[in-house]
């Protein structure tokens, strides 16, 4: 079955960096478009990025150009999301999803991992 | 890139059919036919319960349907039942090729 399984979260003053991590298992990982998505506490939910199944396809949401950087390692099944300059507005839940059959729309999400910026 | 329009809330008794809009502009709902739905219960990953405005993924329930009509779409939930409470997002695929989701409905069953 497919499982995407985040890693990688906790706290960090800001300005401060992290690298998130989505292993992926139970399907072909370098089929599939895949994106990370994250959950303010208490609120809706924001699209911040997607990358191509190759890697050579790249968008942001503005509120992380810049700033965040997506990647992925199909030979080791892995999705990256490199966080630099974090601010308090970036604390959330990031879940990492795969692309359905359209393409176009999150078929399969992770269970999601918390990172709280805070001094 | 603003957050499509929803509801804030919608409740309805169970057996009841309510249905969710989701309004946005010519460069995304009404752009393209790739408007999906989202359940999300408390503490859970979303799930998405229809794709491409009105195809539902094998498993979820002909209960929810979707449907266009110009740059507003709308998740009708028929025959309503207690386990259907949760909130639910609507996303749309752009012409700056980015995603936006709606801002959220909460479903309450009475």
């Amino acid at each position: 079955q497919v499982q995407l399984v985040e890693s990688g979260g906790g706290l960090v003053k800001p300005g401060g960096f992290l690298r998130l991590s989505c292993e992926a298992s139970g399907f072909t990982f370098s089929d599939h478009y895949m994106y990370w998505i994250r959950q303010a506490p208490g609120e809706g939910l924001e699209w911040i990025s997607y990358i191509g199944s190759s890697g050579s396809t790249k968008y942001y949401a503005d509120s992380v150009k810049g700033r965040f950087t997506i990647s992925r390692d199909n030979a080791k099944n892995s999705l990256y999301l490199q966080m630099n300059s974090l601010r308090a507005e970036d604390t959330a839940v990031y879940y990492c999803a795969r692309a359905g059959r359209s393409g176009v729309h999150f078929d399969y999400w992770g269970q999601g991992i918390l990172v709280t910026v805070s001094s | 890139q603003s957050a499509l329009t929803q509801p804030a809330s919608v409740s309805g008794s169970p057996g009841q059919s309510i249905t969710i809009s989701c309004t946005g502009t010519s460069s995304d709902v009404g752009g393209y036919n790739y408007v999906s739905w989202y359940q999300q219960h408390p503490g859970r990953a979303p799930k998405v319960m229809i794709y491409d405005v009105t195809n539902r993924p094998s498993g979820v329930s002909n209960r929810f349907s979707g449907s266009k009509s110009g740059n507003t779409a709308s998740l009708t939930i028929s025959g309503l039942q207690a386990e259907d409470e949760a909130d639910y997002y609507c996303s749309s695929y752009t012409t700056s090729s980015t995603y936006v989701f709606g801002i959220g409905t909460k479903v309450t069953v009475l």
